[in-house]
């Protein structure tokens, strides 16, 4: 079955880099998102990556996609205060339903 | 940045009632959804919606749940005789073309249903 999963937790020091992971099992699945929800907030898209893609790179942001693994990260360059949130990782389902995974939730500490 | 919008934040209701959860989704977005999301648990896709029709529904969204466009602007998901497992946050989201990764969903801030 279709299933997407992430560590549940990761704490780093402001201006260091942080690595969110993903795993995904559906094959077939050809766009792969990242969302950020911070406390009380809605899900607020940051980037994506198509799967015929390796690499993506948005400002402080890199989405890795290794396709034969299923394995799916997201790099935050500087890591801010501002970035504590929860990351999810979602892959595109078909035609419109998104799978998310169980989010990462970033804790930086000053 | 234009942006979907969901009323109310937050709805208290009693168990069996019949709620309304409001949603004003991008103006030029053609395809809607609902997700939700129960405490500390995954978002879960519910339902899409194009062209006054559902597209696509998945096993969660039995009959106790309807979704409709009853105008131009709004989206609205109706729990009909609410259970205490519906107690969730409630995600709307809208989409210029279905499964575009250049048209990706955009999610409003969701309303807490808390049934009691």
């Amino acid at each position: 079955g279709e299933d997407v999963e992430q560590s549940l937790f990761l704490s780093v020091r402001e201006g260091d880099s942080s690595v969110i992971n993903c795993t995904y099992t559906d094959s077939s699945s050809t766009y792969l998102y990242w969302y950020k929800q911070e406390p009380g907030a809605g899900l607020q898209l940051l980037t994506y990556i198509f799967s015929n893609m390796d690499m993506k790179q948005d400002q402080r942001l890199t989405v890795l996609l290794n396709k034969k693994d299923k394995h799916l990260s997201l790099r935050i360059a500087d890591t801010q205060t501002g970035d504590s949130a929860i990351y999810f990782c979602a892959e595109l389902s078909g035609t419109y339903k998104y799978i998310f995974g169980t989010g990462t939730r970033l804790k930086v500490l000053a | 940045e234009p942006e979907v919008t969901q009323t109310p934040s937050h709805q208290v209701t009693q168990m069996g009632q019949e709620v309304i959860l409001r949603c004003v989704p991008i103006s030029n977005h053609l395809y809607f959804y609902w997700y939700r999301q129960i405490l500390g648990q995954k978002v879960e896709f519910l339902v899409s919606f194009y062209n006054n029709e559902i597209s696509e529904k998945s096993e969660i969204f039995d009959d106790q749940f309807s979704v409709e466009r009853p105008d131009g602007s709004n989206f609205t998901l109706k729990i009909r005789s609410t259970k205490l497992e519906d107690s969730a946050m409630y995600f709307c989201a809208s989409s210029d073309v279905g499964g575009r990764i250049d048209q990706p969903q955009h999610f409003g801030d969701g309303t807490r249903l808390s049934i009691l």
